[in-house]
């Protein structure tokens, strides 16, 4: 089983839509989560971070329940400029420290006319 | 520089030939992971050094994959004997401080292994 789980779409959604993402991780010991955008043959970028009292981010908006170990990302409006893959995130400090993130494999959102 | 430069950003190898890949991290930073992300799934992780030193490469699949960062700058990821399972975008990240979670990414370089 994979650390971080996601449900790997594609989601076809009309523009203007509202679309939600989840995933889970199984580590118990991770210590800061976040949710990057990938777009097609790019580098990923930091979207957003992940707080248990949930936060925004103009029409993104993200929570965590670390009870249940699960992550979601909520995206309102979706423009046609949204389409990429969003991948959850998980971190732990290394010994010594550094900053692993432990990724899942991706959600793929498709926003179309 | 401005961003994480890594080079070659493509590359076709040979089944059992050598490669080198090169991450130029920003100036100063001193955190650089390498990540394996193969074709439709997310990044894996692979090392990590911290200035010159490397602190965890618990992530690399082989003995075939070795990673050095000497003068705790640029680094090199090197693949020997490369396989077809290899194939995938080699993925360099830096940040700042220790504990920093301002990662950024460079473009990657794409291993063909035919």
């Amino acid at each position: 089983r994979k650390e971080v789980e996601q449900d790997p779409g594609p989601f076809n959604v009309p523009e203007g839509a509202t679309v939600a993402f989840n995933c889970t991780y199984s580590n118990s010991a991770s210590q800061s989560f976040f949710w990057y955008r990938q777009d097609c043959r790019k580098e990923p970028k930091l979207l957003m971070s992940v707080y248990s009292s949930g936060n925004e981010d103009g029409r993104f908006t993200a929570q965590l329940n670390r009870a249940s170990q699960y992550i979601s990302l909520l995206i309102r409006d979706s423009k046609l400029s949204d389409s990429a893959t969003y991948l959850c995130v998980v971190s732990r400090i290394l010994t010594g420290g550094g900053n692993k993130l432990t990724f899942g494999t991706g959600t793929q959102l498709k926003v179309e006319l | 520089g401005a961003g994480v430069s890594q080079s070659p950003r493509y590359k076709v190898a040979k089944r059992g030939q050598d490669v080198a890949l090169r991450c130029d991290p920003i100036s100063g930073h001193v955190s650089l992971f390498w990540y394996q992300q193969a074709l439709g799934q997310g990044p894996e992780f692979l090392t990590y050094f911290q200035n010159e030193a490397q602190l965890d490469k618990s992530g690399l699949p082989s003995d075939r994959f070795f990673a050095e960062r000497p003068e705790g700058s640029v680094s090199t990821l090197k693949i020997q004997r490369t396989q077809q399972e290899d194939s995938a975008v080699y993925l360099c990240a830096s940040s700042l401080e220790r504990f920093d979670y301002g990662y950024t990414f460079g473009s990657g370089t794409r291993l063909t292994v035919v």
